[in-house]
């Protein structure tokens, strides 16, 4: 199974609001990264953020990290069209820096 | 600047038969990876390559085979394609320091796999 698991699996939102998504994972990492999926491309990188941070911003990206619960959230303020995108978290499998697991995905739409 | 370079980007195969899916980095980077997208879900690993010269297992390695052929090529191989094996496949790479350092993943276009 996968490690990481975003919720919702889907989110519909009007041009203009918030986008939050989460993402839970199992086992103890160094790092946990958000990406994007523009449909039928490779996936970009976002945002990194180390075990041992709670917060961290990028422009309008806003991502949280609770280790004691294994859980990260990724916000995204002011949602543009262009916003329209599969999310995903990646975290390492703690033991090995270089495994890195994707969940399971959240697909973003923003409606004009 | 190329990054990640994958062939073929399309393959049709019939089952039984075997292909090899080629990847190629140009950003000196220690590691690599085969993940596999069917529709509708997310990345599942096959395998990754932590340094030139070392593979190992990921989610769902069975029925494929990787060889790290130098520091900027893996390749993935299908010995005997299955229908299941239709999906799309991705390479990336990192630079993956050791100590637990984090790292970012640059990702190919993508290669699309039916197998029929």
């Amino acid at each position: 199974s996968q490690q990481g698991e975003e919720d919702p699996q889907a989110l519909s939102i009007q041009e203009g609001e918030n986008a939050t998504m989460n993402c839970s994972y199992k086992t103890s990492i160094n790092n946990l990264q958000w990406y994007r999926q523009n449909s039928g491309r490779g996936l970009v990188h976002l945002i990194l953020i180390r075990s041992n941070e709670r917060e961290k911003h990028s422009g309008r990206l806003r991502v949280t990290l609770d280790t004691s619960k294994k859980s990260s959230s990724l916000l995204i303020t002011a949602s543009r069209a262009a916003d329209t995108a599969s999310y995903f978290c990646a975290t390492d499998a703690g033991s090995s820096a270089s495994k890195i697991i994707f969940g399971s995905g959240t697909r973003l739409s923003i409606r004009p | 600047n190329a990054g990640v370079t994958q062939t073929p980007k399309f393959q049709v195969l019939k089952t039984g038969q075997s292909m090899t899916l080629q990847c190629a980095q140009d950003m000196n980077h220690n590691s690599m990876y085969w993940y596999r997208q069917d529709p509708g879900m997310g990345l599942r690993l096959i395998y990754y390559s932590a340094s030139e010269g070392t593979t190992d297992k990921g989610e769902v390695p069975n029925g494929y085979n990787v060889s790290r052929l130098n520091k900027r090529e893996f390749s993935l191989r299908l010995e005997s394609a299955a229908p299941s094996q239709t999906s799309v496949y991705f390479c990336a790479s990192s630079e993956a320091m050791t100590g637990g350092s984090g790292n970012t993943i640059y990702f190919g276009e993508g290669s699309w796999l039916t197998v029929v």
